[in-house]
């Protein structure tokens, strides 16, 4: 089955700055990679995601890059608030499969 | 409105006893599934079920069962718990082939 990587564990940047969160997966039949935020005492909510026939996705201060030869996926967010402070999650699905599987978390925190 | 609801928010309750969670979702998707997050923040699928039909069933203990009585609903149900079953408990729901998971609030499950 698939099997999804994901670092750093934690990070903190100083707000303003970019922060930048990665993914590696193991099944090349993935073709579909989202990315989770998850605040405190909520559940994950999707924040942008890519398909596995683009290699760069972005909304506003959000963007996500695929490398699929390498089986490596990065979550980057530029001009970090405050309100960016939460868990953020990558998760990847192999084609024709319903079942997503998530990364082990990123505890981003944003030091106004 | 609340998209995917679950019910209790928290639930403490002592080793051996059998609890119950509920989760309803009112996005007319037709699939339904049950996440557990452990206290190091690991989302791991437990079941999934489309219009009613379990697709997807992890290695999960025998002591969960779910039900899913209609589509707008997927019930979890605990026998015997366990210390290791203390967890926060995620309902989602999705349609088929759209990708994008729905999240409940979650249920903060404490085995004493």
């Amino acid at each position: 089955g698939e099997n999804v990587e994901q670092h750093p564990s934690t990070l903190s940047v100083q707000e303003g700055d970019s922060a930048v969160i990665k993914c590696t997966y193991s099944d090349s039949a993935s073709n579909y990679f989202p990315w989770y935020k998850q605040e405190l005492g909520k559940g994950p909510q999707l924040i942008i995601d890519i398909r596995s026939n683009v290699g760069e996705k972005k909304d506003q201060r959000i963007a996500v890059t695929l490398n699929k030869t390498a089986k490596h996926f990065s979550l980057h967010i530029t001009e970090t608030q405050p309100e960016d402070s939460a868990v953020y999650f990558c998760a990847a699905r192999p084609s024709g499969n319903e079942k997503l599987t998530f990364g082990t978390g990123t505890r981003l925190t944003i030091i106004p | 409105d609340t998209a995917v609801s679950q019910t209790p928010k928290y639930l403490v309750t002592q080793m051996g006893n059998d609890k119950s969670i509920k989760c309803e979702q009112n996005l007319g998707h037709d699939t339904m599934y049950w996440y557990k997050q452990d206290s190091k923040k690991f989302l791991k699928i437990m079941f999934s079920y489309n219009n009613k039909e379990l697709i997807i069933n992890e290695t999960v203990p025998n002591r969960f069962s779910p039900k899913s009585p209609d589509k707008a609903h997927l019930n979890l149900h605990i026998n015997s718990l366990e210390l290791g079953d203390s967890a926060v408990y995620f309902c989602a729901s999705s349609q088929p082939g759209a990708n994008v998971l729905t999240f409940g609030a979650g249920s903060r499950l404490t085995v004493l």
